[in-house]
């Protein structure tokens, strides 16, 4: 069984443009977060989908930043107008359960640089 | 708020020695405390978690709710221990806070 997918793995923007990232969570896991990991930090929580919903989008920085998840499965963080503080690796989590004491399984991450 | 802080960045410790990383948590309530760590060019991973009161790969973590602190203890440090260690906090509502993470090297 595959593990959390994130693709591309690299990313780089000129400043002002659009990306999107994706994340392909593993088969049947309800829950999937977001983060943002910049140089040197620890990761930071960015948002949190429980299937399609999007429970919690409280640490997306902008409205440049946003998510979604439509069925359920497949989930892609959106930037617009990038700038160059976004860049930093962008890590996607899924867990099987609700409950946020479940462990959370990561992909690889997306490392984004905009110049 | 609910914060997590792991005052060091980086720990050197020798082969057999105890290892001892720390964190402690700012949070108004009954948290969730867990650790977790990324090997060299590997994933991020659960290591521990509090709820489940395990030993895993022979590190333990005591919740000290006096002293709000969830170290991370092992008697005897191996060289297979050299990774990053987040400290991690999830509490009400969905977000889930991680520290700013310990290097830890293990000399032979």
């Amino acid at each position: 069984g595959a593990g959390v997918s994130q693709s591309p793995r690299y990313k780089v923007a000129k400043r002002g443009q659009d990306v999107a990232l994706r994340c392909d969570p593993i088969s049947g896991h309800v829950s999937l977060f977001w983060y943002q990991q910049a140089l040197g930090q620890g990761p930071e929580f960015l948002t949190y989908f429980q299937n399609e919903a999007q429970l919690d989008k409280s640490g997306l920085p902008s409205d440049r930043f946003f998510a979604e998840r439509p069925e359920g499965s497949v989930s892609t963080l959106k930037i617009q107008r990038t700038q160059q503080e976004d860049s930093a690796v962008y890590l996607c989590a899924s867990s099987f359960g609700q409950a946020l004491y479940n462990e959370q399984f990561f992909g690889p991450g997306t490392r984004l640089t905009v110049l | 708020a609910q914060r997590v802080t792991q005052p060091e960045k980086l720990l050197s410790v020798f082969k057999g020695a105890p290892v001892e990383l720390k964190c402690n948590y700012s949070y108004s309530g009954s948290p969730e405390l867990f650790w977790y760590v990324q090997y060299s060019r590997q994933r991020l991973q659960l290591l521990l978690r509090h709820i489940s009161r395990e030993s895993i790969k022979g590190f333990t973590a005591d919740l000290n709710k006096g002293e709000t602190s969830f170290h991370l203890k092992k008697p005897f440090a191996q060289e297979e221990d050299s990774a990053m260690y987040y400290c991690a906090l999830s509490g009400t509502g969905n977000q889930f806070y991680f520290g700013t993470g310990t290097s830890l090297t293990v000399i032979p």
